[in-house]
């Protein structure tokens, strides 16, 4: 397996745009997670889905981000419209159940401007 | 109650010495201990983890000790080696059929040839 693959790598973008990331999770998991990394608050947990089901999204900062998952194998993370203050590293993570370990992508660096 | 308090910020060691890392919890649902090691520009991956039936797990040169009593949780690296130098993160993962992980703030671990 390839792991879990994220796109863009990289995305620059201006104010006001929507951005869309992408996350295809290891064949197999139920768990994926979505989460923001910035040097201030660490590694924070967006919103996770269970099966395709959101379970939590508590984290999701504000009504600008959405956050979707149509089947196992696809989600994908939207902010409209993005913000300076959006810029980090965001990364996805599957997991086989609750109890198992996590696996990151290679995150998706994003810059605002 | 659902923090994860890590330290230190940052750590150098020279090479063949002892990094010690901390983590402190406060809720005593968290059943599942993990350390992440992060790579600049790759997402992290599961370095050890611990459950709180036991005290102490040993992985090679990595260790962690975990006191359940102080709620609190310790990674040791031993013979620290340059190759070591990365960010570790401590997490927890909420008990039940929840998976989602609870990370500390990360340790920038620099080990010094």
């Amino acid at each position: 397996d390839a792991g879990v693959i994220q796109s863009p790598r990289h995305e620059v973008t201006e104010m006001g745009q929507e951005v869309t990331l992408r996350c295809k999770p290891i064949s197999g998991h139920d768990y994926l997670f979505w989460y923001r990394q910035t040097m201030m608050r660490g590694l924070e947990l967006l919103i996770y889905f269970n099966n395709n089901v959101p379970i939590d999204d508590s984290g999701m900062p504000e009504d600008r981000f959405s956050a979707k998952m149509p089947n196992a194998s696809f989600s994908t993370l939207k902010i409209q419209p993005s913000e300076p203050r959006d810029s980090a590293v965001y990364f996805c993570a599957s997991s086989l159940a609750a109890s198992t370990e996590a696996f990151f992508g290679q995150g998706t660096r994003l810059t605002v401007v | 109650q659902q923090q994860v308090k890590q330290s230190p910020q940052s750590l150098i060691v020279q090479k063949g010495g002892i990094s010690i890392i901390n983590c402190a919890y406060e809720n005593t649902a968290f059943d599942y201990f993990p350390w992440y090691q992060q790579f600049p520009g790759k997402g992290p991956a599961l370095l050890i983890a611990i459950r709180p039936d036991v005290s102490e797990k040993k992985e090679g040169r990595f260790t962690i000790s975990f006191n359940k009593s102080a709620k609190q949780f310790s990674l040791h690296i031993m013979d620290s080696q340059p190759g070591d130098s990365a960010t570790y993160f401590c997490a927890a993962r909420n008990g039940g059929s929840q998976g989602n992980l609870i990370f500390g703030k990360g340790t920038k671990l620099s080990v010094k040839p």
